[in-house]
């Protein structure tokens, strides 16, 4: 089965200190990614999304993410973290064969300390 | 414009008892889903609908039911509840012809405790 996959569980990170959280997915053919965000207590939001095109996709707050189809690979970064990006964050992609549901990973829970 | 709206947010229920989720949009989305959030796994979908009067099973559709009559509503049935249907459950929708350029939108979710 097509699958995405986070391997960062959980991070602890101080304020400014640089992100990546890595996603990667099974191959299948043409995948759209997406990057959610869910901060505490509150429903999910889209935080940014490939669908085609230029692979470095920038989203909200500051945040990016590349594509790296050699690597299956759609890593989020940021720069500089800060306090209020303490929250969980989900890899989800629609892959081929799987028809049009998001598939998401487990999720990678970000603590950003002060 | 609500969005994507879920009632209840919190339900405590004894292990047999059945209660409906009810998930509302307003955005004429053709698709909507159920997913359910547990701790390390993610969200997994329960079940789903490409429209009006269809439903179809997820990767976990055990021990629930659901329906769509309505455009913009989508049921979600447990029968006999189970504690290990504690969780927290999130509807979704999204258009037909535009999920893969921008993905679901999410209601605020329903905790679940099953005792």
């Amino acid at each position: 089965a097509q699958s995405v996959s986070q391997h960062n569980h959980h991070v602890i990170l101080s304020e400014a200190a640089s992100l990546e959280l890595g996603c990667n997915y099974s191959y299948g053919g043409t995948v759209n990614l997406f990057w959610y965000v869910q901060y505490p207590g509150q429903h999910l939001q889209l935080l940014l999304k490939y669908f085609s095109g230029d692979p470095l996709v920038k989203g909200i707050k500051g945040f990016e993410a590349e594509f790296i189809k050699s690597k299956f690979s759609f890593n989020l970064r940021k720069p500089s973290v800060q306090w209020s990006d303490t929250a969980e964050y989900f890899c989800a992609g629609i892959l081929t064969g799987g028809g049009n549901k998001l598939t998401f990973g487990t999720g990678t829970q970000l603590k950003v300390e002060l | 414009n609500a969005g994507v709206t879920q009632t209840p947010k919190f339900r405590v229920l004894k292990t047999g008892q059945s209660m409906t989720l009810l998930c509302a949009q307003d955005m004429n989305h053709e698709y909507m889903y159920w997913y359910r959030q547990d701790p390390g796994m993610g969200l997994r979908l329960i079940h789903y609908s490409v429209g009006e009067g269809t439903t179809a099973k997820g990767e976990v559709p055990d021990g629930y039911n659901v329906s769509r009559l309505k455009k913009q509503n989508f049921l979600l049935g447990l029968e006999s509840a189970a504690p290990s249907q504690t969780s927290v459950y999130f509807c979704a929708s999204s258009y037909s012809n535009r999920v893969r350029v921008d993905g679901y939108t999410f209601g605020s979710g329903t905790r679940l405790t099953v005792v």
